[in-house]
């Protein structure tokens, strides 16, 4: 079984520029989810995806970052524009609907660094 | 405020050595409770736990939940330095959102 796929991996920009991170799910998984996380510090959750749905937004600086799931397969993220700040590595997961029991399966994440 | 603490946030220790990682929590609507090991940067699972008083066992990592005292640990024995990474608690509470704790960083040195 393939994991969750991500690109870039890293991604170097300056302050007020936007930037775009890509993620492919694991087949067949139905929530999706971004977190952000900063060196230190454990992941926070951004946004999270039920099919093309959004269940959880509520931690997403709405002001400056978007995400999407069209199809309810594949989702991007977006930054616009980026603050010093947003330097982190940007973690998506996929799980499927079990219950009440949520396994996430995380992709290998995309590094930012915002100078 | 939901929150996920972890205990040592660094730790440094010898080959062999056995570990004790901690993770208290205070969230509403708790699920289960999941261990994951993050060694570059993609976290990888470890256990899940729904139960009070009942240990997982995975070679020589274990974990237990105590729901009494809001909980866990994470045992390793026989350290390796393949074990150096970070290990991260979190906790699942309804919607299948995840709360994160900081983090312990381990270091296994031969």
């Amino acid at each position: 079984e393939a994991g969750v796929a991500q690109s870039p991996r890293y991604k170097i920009i300056e302050k007020r520029q936007s930037v775009a991170f890509w993620c492919n799910p694991i087949s067949g998984h139905a929530t999706l989810y971004w977190y952000q996380q900063i060196l230190g510090q454990g992941p926070k959750l951004l946004i999270q995806f039920q099919n093309n749905g959004v269940v959880d937004d509520s931690q997403l600086p709405k002001d400056r970052f978007s995400a999407e799931r069209l199809k309810g397969v594949d989702s991007t993220l977006k930054i616009q524009p980026a603050k010093l700040e947003d330097s982190a590595v940007y973690l998506c997961a996929s799980s499927t609907v079990r219950g009440p029991y949520n396994e996430q399966f995380f992709g290998p994440g995309t590094r930012l660094t915002v100078l | 405020e939901d929150k996920v603490v972890q205990s040592p946030l660094s730790l440094v220790v010898h080959e062999g050595d056995t570990v004790t990682l901690n993770c208290s929590y205070e969230v509403t609507n708790f699920r289960s409770l999941l261990w994951y090991k993050q060694e570059k940067k993609a976290p990888t699972f470890l256990f899940m736990l729904t139960s009070s008083g009942i240990e997982k066992k995975s070679g020589r990592l274990s974990s237990i939940l105590d729901k009494k005292e809001l909980s866990s640990i994470l045992n390793i024995t026989a350290t390796q330095t393949g074990d150096s990474a970070i290990y991260l608690c979190a906790v699942s509470q309804g919607a299948q959102k995840l709360v994160f704790g900081q983090g312990t960083r381990l270091t296994i040195n031969p």
